[in-house]
């Protein structure tokens, strides 16, 4: 079955870190480029992070430059997000999603709460 | 950034009827890069357009999308039960950026 699962979500204060992971199945992952799309609480949609299929090639929404980490293991097919120095404003679900552009497949998500 | 906004952002409708749902957006969307997406009450979204008029792997012929520039449209012919849902547009020519969403209810 062609399907992502996210996991690695959870409650965490201000300032504090999170590693988010996405396990991939039915589709050859190391084809396709990979990415993260959060939402916030009663909120839209907002792209995160995407990374190239080979993953050399990483991008960044302004608002987590500097801050998230995407990474891939195409021998594991797993995606990851290293999340770092979490505002309040990160409280989200976290998607995995395949594609770069738009996206295709999407895993139920993970929930990260940012809360002291 | 390029700003999407839908409108209108809730459409009370019966099974059966034409939706018709806006977005629009703030400045020109070259190549039509644009994509729609259903999402129901805790699932994650599906895709139902790309290239503002393809449709996806197995969506009915029902949704239909289309525009170009700044309008794009996305059409529901005939309303089923399955398909009461937000519905979120997305554009792919600057980054990528979404729209707030129309929700699509029971009249």
């Amino acid at each position: 079955e062609v399907q992502l699962l996210e996991s690695g979500g959870g409650l965490v204060q201000p300032g504090g870190s999170l590693r988010l992971s996405c396990a991939a199945s039915g589709f050859t992952f190391s084809s396709y480029a990979m990415s993260w799309v959060r939402q916030g609480p009663g909120r839209g949609l907002e792209w995160v992070s995407t990374i190239s299929d080979n993953g050399y090639t990483t991008y960044y929404a302004d608002s987590v430059k500097g801050r998230f980490t995407v990474s891939r293991d195409n021998f594991k097919n797993t995606l990851d997000l290293q999340v770092n120095s979490l505002r309040v404003e990160d409280t989200a679900v976290y998607y995995c999603a395949k594609g770069k552009w738009f996206f295709d497949l999407w895993g139920r998500g993970t929930l990260v709460t940012v809360s002291s | 950034e390029i700003v999407l906004t839908q409108s209108p952002g809730t459409l009370s409708l019966s099974p059966g009827e034409r939706a018709t749902l806006s977005c629009r957006a703030s400045q020109s969307v070259s190549g039509s890069y644009l994509a729609w997406y259903q999402q129901k009450p805790g699932q994650a979204p599906r895709l139902l357009i790309y290239g503002a008029a393809s449709r996806a792997t197995g969506i009915p012929d029902r949704f239909r999308g289309s525009g170009s520039g700044t309008d794009f449209t996305l059409t529901i012919s005939s309303l089923e039960p399955e398909d009461f849902a937000v519905y979120f547009c997305q554009q792919y020519s600057i980054s990528r950026t979404f729209g707030q969403g129309t929700k699509v209810e029971i009249k």
